[in-house]
């Protein structure tokens, strides 16, 4: 499974888009690339996935360059409920032979303030 | 509600015991995940199961071992417990395996005193 390294902390504040980035450069082919929030004592939540270029939903956005070695989860307007810390993760999606170890690492703790 | 349920909420038990953490996944999904978060260690994958069988292993104690049975529900089962053993303890559960979508249950807080 590919490594990958996040900022360990970022604040911003209301209203604004935040963006967190995460290296993972020796990415697979076969990888994709997905992000989970966690607030505290609460299990993670699956915000976005995405293998190339750019995802979209409700809730944010997912930029994957060309290279794939990195991406950007982006979250417009963030209000205080966005407080949380957000993993991000990078392995092949479909897999039902051998094993395939999880990581999630440590993590972007964001600080929303008002 | 991530529809993953996963009893008993809260646990305190004492050291060298032997408790068993008992998960059940989402209607339709074939695989349980179990996961320990600690607060000096993070999220920390244990192993995973799917349809019944055990698929990938992480960094999981030889005094755990889990479980899943033909209903899908899933036993983590934690025994001579130490203090360093007391964390929030996490099932998901996801439609397939691999790096799919997972669902994660409200957790299991143990303490072992």
């Amino acid at each position: 499974l590919a490594k990958t390294t996040q900022p360990i902390s970022m604040d911003s504040y209301e209203g604004q888009e935040v963006n967190i980035t995460c290296s993972h450069n020796n990415i697979a082919t076969n990888d994709y690339i997905t992000w989970y929030q966690q607030f505290p004592s609460q299990g993670p939540r699956f915000i976005i996935q995405g293998y190339k270029t750019k995802v979209t939903n409700e809730v944010a956005s997912l930029f994957i360059p060309a290279d794939r070695k990195s991406s950007t989860l982006s979250l417009p307007r963030v209000s205080l409920s966005d407080t949380a810390v957000y993993y991000c993760l990078v392995g092949e999606r479909w897999r039902d032979t051998g094993f395939q170890k999880l990581v999630f690492g440590t993590g972007t703790r964001l600080l929303v303030s008002p | 509600d991530s529809g993953v349920t996963q009893t008993p909420k809260h646990l305190i038990t004492a050291t060298g015991q032997r408790v068993t953490l008992r998960c059940s996944p989402r209607s339709g999904d074939l695989s349980v995940y179990w996961y320990q978060q600690s607060l000096d260690q993070g999220l920390q994958f244990l192993i995973q199961y799917y349809n019944g069988e055990e698929r990938a292993k992480g960094n999981i104690l030889e005094r755990f071992s889990a479980q899943q049975f033909p209903d899908l529900h899933s036993e983590l089962n934690l025994s001579s417990l130490e203090l360093g053993d007391s964390a929030l303890y996490f099932c998901a559960s996801s439609v397939d395996t691999g790096l799919v979508e997972q669902y994660f249950g409200p957790g299991t807080r143990l303490t072992v005193t």
